[in-house]
């Protein structure tokens, strides 16, 4: 499966954790999204890399979030001192060249995260 | 502020029938629109996209339809398959270059076998 792959697809932890999402995107793409989906709701921008360049960031992203793309190829997303209200699937999407070609976004499975 | 907008949260159709999809958006800054459909518990699976400058783009039983002056899009699905149920997302794009996407709240569709 050369799709985009995230894990773990499932995490509980407690509120004030620290909690990490890993995503590896098709291996062709070197643009790299993270959107949070909450229960009744379509999913939100976060934050946008172009290869290991994090270029946008949405307002949505607090200080307690970090993303990381490092090497240009796999991305985490890292939640600090999580609090009830992260509670969402983390989905990691990407695609290729400029989304002005008219290429779409192609999303992973998500990480669904659960504070308690 | 909810840019792209689907005011049915859930719609209902008889196997073999066409199920119609309705999203409408404010931004007139948005030029390319997509459809995703999403299983519980699975990311969002591209559909079919249609760019602003068409009204029309098909894809096998897949239709969407743009209707610029209304800020509306359609999806239509005919004939309508029990495993097109699915939750339904209308995303639009900004003018080239933007890097994210705006999505509605969705539409849950049931086909009845």
């Amino acid at each position: 499966d050369t799709g985009v792959s995230q894990d773990p697809r499932h995490k509980i932890t407690k509120r004030g954790q620290n909690v990490t999402f890993r995503c590896d995107p098709i291996s062709e793409h070197n643009r790299l999204y993270w959107y949070r989906q909450t229960l009744g709701q379509g999913p939100e921008f976060l934050t946008y890399f172009q290869n290991e360049a994090q270029l946008e960031k949405s307002r949505l992203l607090s200080d307690r979030f970090s993303a990381e793309r490092p090497k240009g190829s796999f991305s985490t997303l890292e939640i600090q001192r999580t609090e009830q209200g992260d509670s969402a699937m983390y989905l990691c999407a990407s695609s290729s060249r400029n989304m002005a070609s008219g290429n779409t976004i192609y999303f992973g499975e998500g990480s669904w995260l659960t504070v308690v | 502020d909810q840019q792209v907008k689907q005011n049915s949260p859930s719609l209902s159709v008889q196997e073999g029938r066409i199920s119609i999809l309705n999203c409408d958006y404010t931004n007139s800054m948005f030029d390319y629109f997509l459809w995703y459909k999403k299983y519980p518990a699975e990311g969002p699976t591209f559909l079919i996209s249609i760019s602003s400058i068409k009204d029309k783009n098909e894809d096998g039983r897949f239709t969407v339809f743009l209707n610029k002056s209304a800020k509306h899009l359609s999806l239509h699905i005919v004939p309508s398959q029990p495993g097109d149920s699915a939750v339904y997302f209308c995303a639009a794009r900004k003018q080239t270059g933007a890097n994210n996407l705006f999505f509605g709240t969705g539409t849950r569709l049931t086909v009845i076998p």
